[in-house]
């Protein structure tokens, strides 16, 4: 069955330090790939996805993520952290069968000043 | 103004009441999705639709319904089945299985008192 693990529930983090937040799929064939972002009491706002091609993608805010296939990953990462990033992070799969869209457990970042 | 709109943002209810909240687009989607949001629980999917006049259930479909009828509106009913109804809820549409990101409305916060 699809599923998404985050293993990281909380990290803290220095401004200007780096960051990168894990994800692991399961997920027969190629899946699609997202990473959202939250702030308390909204919606999810999109920063990057993964359909196909060049495995490193580039998102909006200074965000990146890389799909290993052999390690079933797509981490997130930024070279350097800025307060505004905390946040709730969520890593998402789509099963390009059947639309379904699962999210992982999410990851809260805190940024030290 | 082109996206999600749920509504009401809070809503308050008694227990043993049914109550339905509204997810309404303008994005001429064909997919969209109901989500549960729990405190360490990131979003569990309880309803999709890829299609007018047709859903599946998710992860955590017992006691709440859905109907379709339009391609603009998902209605989710929390029932008075719903043991554990107080939570926030989200919605998202997507275009279709090709194109599978998800847009996110700004939530509702259901709580069952």
């Amino acid at each position: 069955a699809q599923s998404v693990t985050q293993p990281d529930i909380h990290i803290t983090v220095s401004e200007g330090a780096s960051l990168e937040l894990r994800c692991n799929y399961s997920y027969g064939a190629t899946p699609y790939l997202f990473w959202y972002v939250q702030s308390p009491g909204q919606g999810l706002q999109l920063l990057l996805k993964y359909f196909s091609g060049d495995t490193l993608v580039q998102g909006i805010k200074g965000f990146e993520a890389e799909f290993k296939r052999s390690q079933s990953s797509f981490n997130l990462r930024k070279p350097s952290v800025h307060w505004s990033d905390a946040a709730e992070y969520f890593c998402a799969v789509v099963s390009s069968n059947t639309g379904k869209l699962i999210f992982g457990q999410g990851t809260t970042l805190q940024v030290k000043p | 103004d082109g996206g999600i709109t749920q509504s009401p943002k809070y809503l308050f209810r008694k227990e043993g009441q049914n109550v339905t909240l509204s997810c309404e687009q303008n994005l001429n989607h064909d997919a969209m999705y109901w989500y549960r949001q729990d405190p360490g629980q990131g979003l569990r999917l309880i309803y999709y639709s890829q299609i007018v006049n047709d859903f599946q259930k998710g992860d955590i479909a017992e006691g709440y319904s859905v109907s379709r009828e339009k391609k603009e509106s998902f209605p989710l009913t929390v029932t008075s089945a719903q043991k554990n109804p107080t939570a926030f809820y989200l919605c998202a549409s997507g275009a279709n299985v090709a194109n599978p990101e998800a847009f996110f409305g700004q939530g509702t916060r259901l709580t069952v008192v």
